[in-house]
């Protein structure tokens, strides 16, 4: 049971927008930085976002991250079958001293 | 630049101990903390804790502390992770990553990953 929740899927078609949502607490969404990981099973994980909605250089404008309150949303917009990986949130939780991950949300582009 | 280097495969005996390495780049070892993090087959990540290179210092979860060892050796810019008392729950694959900013750490997550370590745990 991971500490913040995500769904476990997602699917979309290729042009269309999907976003994936990460639930937590004041612990740890509501009072640290959020950030999402791409991960292509086999390789390693990517950072994409981090402090809640900052895209790393490489990362294109169409991953785009928000954060209100204690839950933060990934979206994606023009999806690509490229895009079909593992997406997990993750941040630092206050009252367990440790960096915590979501789940891990599959997207499956149709 | 700021690459992390990980050790290969590993197969272990129940009970065994296993370590793996991480070599990082010389112009950020003593920069940037390192953070270990596996992926159990079939689940998500998990934080196993993270060390300062400069400093030696170590933070982990409660529930791999007593079980999970981190390591540096300044004079080859490795660090390494070594966990102990393995079972089969303990088969998956390692990663080490960078910490995203030298400054501010344990903030804005993990922006450089290596490609991770297999470690199989079978009798």
């Amino acid at each position: 049971q991971s500490v913040l929740t995500q769904p476990p899927s997602v699917s979309a078609a290729p042009g269309q927008k999907v976003t994936i949502s990460c639930s937590g607490t004041s612990s740890n969404i509501g009072n640290n930085y959020l950030s999402w990981y791409q991960h292509v099973p086999g390789e390693a994980p990517r950072l994409l976002i981090f402090d809640n909605n900052k895209r790393q250089s490489w990362i294109p404008d169409r991953f785009s991250g928000s954060k209100s309150g204690t839950s933060a949303t990934l979206s994606i917009t023009g999806l690509q079958t490229g895009d079909e990986a593992v997406y997990y949130c993750g941040t630092w939780d206050n009252s367990l001293s440790a960096w915590v991950f979501g789940g891990g949300t599959k997207l499956t582009v149709l | 630049q700021g690459q992390v280097v990980q050790s290969g495969a590993e197969v272990k005996k129940p009970g065994a101990s296993v370590r793996i390495s991480c070599k990082v780049s010389r112009n950020i070892f003593n920069a940037y903390h390192i953070h270990w993090v596996r992926q159990v087959p079939g689940q998500g990540l998990e934080w196993l804790g993270v060390i300062s290179p400069s400093r030696g210092s170590t933070g982990f979860p409660q529930n791999f502390q007593g079980r999970v060892t981190l390591t540096k050796d300044t004079s080859t810019a490795t660090v390494y992770m070594e966990l102990s008392r393995l079972t089969s729950h303990d088969t998956a694959i390692y990663f080490c990553a960078r910490d995203a900013v030298a400054s501010d750490p344990l903030t804005y997550g993990m922006d450089v990953w290596g490609r991770g370590t297999a470690v199989t745990v079978s009798s």
